[in-house]
């Protein structure tokens, strides 16, 4: 158990509806990531937050968004979901940023799935 | 532009032996580091060990090591002493020091099945 938690585990949507996935860091970690896992891109990294605010941003789509609250949890809420957005989506956890604080630990991720 | 590349797909061991699995990394950066993830069949993904760039000996974690070769730019994990319970998937991510962000850039990953 890496201490990172996310919900839900399962979800399943249709195209056009918004989910939001939920993730809360290991205790004392200050940033949190989100990657997505997909057959064909394989695993890519979303966007980070570090102590609320926005850090960095890959490829994520405009239909995307994220926030990262006072308390430390974040959500990822995809709407207007397409087929391809189907993946298993992936949050991450460090105390920081740089040298070995920068280590990440991943939460169990959230299999999402658009029919 | 940052790149891991991991060029075994897949690779079998018999159990109780020792496998190396390969990764090469381009970057220009000269802080960075380099990671091993293990992602089993249930899907999570388990930190494996790290090694930063500035780290002058290989790093080690119980049966996992990296072999660092910086002027080569490769990050090869090795396992000792396979167990069944090493058959899983195996990324090599790295990320970027000294910046705004360490986001990772994993590799394709290679698929690891230890044999009895």
């Amino acid at each position: 158990d890496s201490g990172v938690t996310q919900t839900p585990k399962h979800l399943i949507t249709a195209t056009g509806q918004r989910v939001t996935l939920r993730c809360s860091p290991r205790s004392g970690d200050l940033s949190v990531y989100w990657y997505q896992q997909s057959l064909d891109q394989g695993l890519q990294f979303l966007i980070q937050y570090y102590n609320g605010e926005e850090r960095a941003k890959g490829n994520i789509l405009e239909r995307f968004s994220a926030q990262q609250f006072p308390d430390l949890h974040s959500e990822l809420n995809l709407s207007s979901l397409e087929l391809g957005d189907s993946a298993l989506y992936f949050c991450a956890s460090s105390k920081s940023v740089g040298g070995r604080w920068s280590e990440q630990f991943f939460g169990p991720g959230t299999r999402l799935t658009v029919l | 532009a940052q790149k891991i590349t991991q060029t075994q797909p897949g690779m079998f061991v018999q159990e109780k032996e020792a496998v190396t699995l390969d990764c090469t990394y381009d970057t220009s950066d000269q802080s960075y580091g380099l990671f091993w993830y293990k992602q089993p069949s249930s899907g999570e993904m388990i930190f494996l060990i790290y090694q930063g760039s500035y780290d002058e000996q290989n790093a080690t974690e119980g049966r996992y090591s990296l072999n660092f070769q910086k002027a080569r730019k490769s990050a090869n994990l090795v396992i000792s002493a396979s167990q069944l319970g090493d058959s899983a998937m195996y990324f090599c991510a790295m990320s970027l020091g000294g910046g705004a962000t360490n986001k990772l850039i994993f590799g394709t990953g290679t698929l690891l099945a230890v044999q009895p």
